[in-house]
């Protein structure tokens, strides 16, 4: 079993839709990244968050520790939001020793 | 403010050559991590260091090593290159001094190619 996974896997939306990224952990953390994946391998940092919700434009992401399980969402998709978004917790104590889900490939066509 | 510069950009080699691969920091980060991304595996943790020492390693085999040196510019290098050594390098950057509570800001990779 991994200890992050991500649902779906791939994700295909309408331009304007309202779009949920799921991610559930086995492992302690205290802490949440999700990141954001173009073609030609660049990732972003989207968020970190240690607990309840950040918002940042579209972008709304959400944190449940009891649960073990956060979301990530995209209001009113564009075309420009079409990427890979990988959830990754931090592991041993440190910031950059990450465990990475498998990403969610997402595809909005106008 | 300058992001993170990783060089070279794309890298062909064959089987049994060794790589050094260079990472910079964004100014005043400490601490550098790297990451090896393929199709198969997706992306898993190679290491990370901080103020030259490393302070974490994955689970990679001791051809993969690294170094930090004290202006915080890194290095990987993998010697031996066998064909599944193909992937994208990453690094990323954080100030280091605040935990797992950082944000973590990225380079644009090293495409290895291993032939």
């Amino acid at each position: 079993k991994n200890e992050v996974e991500q649902s779906p896997q791939n994700l295909t939306a309408q331009e304007g839709e309202f779009i949920t990224i799921n991610c559930s952990y086995s492992v302690g953390i205290s802490a949440l990244h999700w990141l954001q994946q173009h073609p030609g391998g660049g990732i972003v940092s989207l968020f970190m968050l240690s607990s309840g919700k950040k918002k940042h434009g579209r972008l709304i992401a959400t944190i449940n520790i009891q649960e073990k399980h956060s979301s990530l969402h995209i209001t009113a998709s564009h075309p420009r939001d079409s990427a890979v978004y990988i959830c990754a917790v931090p592991y041993g104590g440190s910031q950059g020793n990450l465990i990475f889900g498998k990403g969610t490939k997402l595809s909005v066509k106008p | 403010k300058a992001g993170v510069t990783q060089t070279p950009r794309y890298l062909i080699k064959t089987r049994g050559q060794q790589v050094t691969l260079s990472c910079s920091p964004i100014s005043g980060h400490r601490s550098v991590s790297w990451y090896q991304q393929t199709p198969g595996q997706g992306l898993q943790f190679l290491f990370e260091y901080f103020s030259e020492t490393q302070r974490n390693k994955g689970n990679f085999p001791g051809r993969f090593s690294g170094r930090q040196f004290s202006n915080s510019r890194s290095e990987m290098n993998v010697s031996t290159l066998e064909l599944g050594d193909s992937a994208l390098y990453l690094c990323a950057s954080s100030p280091g001094d605040s935990g797992v509570n950082e944000k973590l800001f990225f380079g644009s990779g090293t495409q290895l190619s291993v032939l």
